[in-house]
């Protein structure tokens, strides 16, 4: 079956610009992850949603970063203004209902550089 | 807080040696603990997984055997393979509400044939 899809694979911004990643899980995936893999801090958790619960969000680097999920399936991480400290991979994951399964499926990633 | 720290790398093997990647870490409680692989060019991947104390997770002939009393969970293969040059990372997941996966740094293996 269809695994994660993220778009763009790769997203070149200028600095100040605000940008926005799509992740679209596992169909029937009730928990929704977002990690940022960079060269100076490697792989960091930055969100978590899990069906209409809400959304933990104590990973954010800061105020600048927002995510939503639409309908429980895709999701959508917004940065504005961004730095070129937010250039990084961005992840995401999702994974079945956590009492039966928690095996996280990640997608490609998406490529973002700030110049 | 929780955290995880393996082995630097790179690490540069010849075809059909013995590989260990050592990975200890620090949490609260009983945490699963997990080893992810990252192709070139490809998403990661998990390889294995062990979520108790003593289970020893495998797949593709790696293994890595959860120990509480070291706290570690060491990846390790038996003959390597070409193919399995790639950036190995093992992480833990806390039980609770949110299962975020916290990750190693990261260690890059090379195969020569």
């Amino acid at each position: 079956g269809a695994g994660v899809s993220q778009s763009p694979s790769n997203k070149v911004t200028e600095k100040g610009k605000d940008v926005e990643l799509r992740c679209d899980p596992i169909s029937g995936h009730t928990a929704l992850y977002w990690y940022r893999q960079s060269l100076g801090q490697g792989l960091e958790f930055l969100i978590y949603f899990q069906g209409n619960s809400a959304p933990d969000k104590s990973g954010l680097p800061s105020d600048r970063f927002s995510a939503e999920r639409t309908g429980g399936s895709v999701s959508t991480l917004t940065i504005q203004r961004t730095q070129q400290e937010d250039s990084a991979v961005y992840l995401c994951a999702s994974s079945p209902d956590r009492g039966k399964g928690y095996e996280q499926y990640f997608g490609p990633g998406t490529r973002l550089t700030v110049t | 807080g929780d955290s995880v720290t393996q082995m630097e790398g790179p690490v540069t093997l010849s075809e059909e040696a013995f590989l260990t990647i050592n990975c200890t870490y620090t949490a609260t409680g009983y945490p699963s603990l997990f080893w992810y692989v990252q192709y070139p060019g490809e998403g990661l991947q998990l390889l294995l997984k062990a979520t108790k104390a003593d289970d020893k997770g495998s797949n593709k002939g790696f293994e890595a055997t959860y120990r509480k009393e070291t706290t570690s969970f060491h990846l390790e293969k038996g003959s390597v393979q070409v193919s399995d040059s790639a950036v190995y990372f093992c992480a833990l997941a806390k039980s609770g509400s949110a299962r975020q996966l916290t990750f190693g740094s990261g260690t890059q293996l090379t195969v020569l044939p």
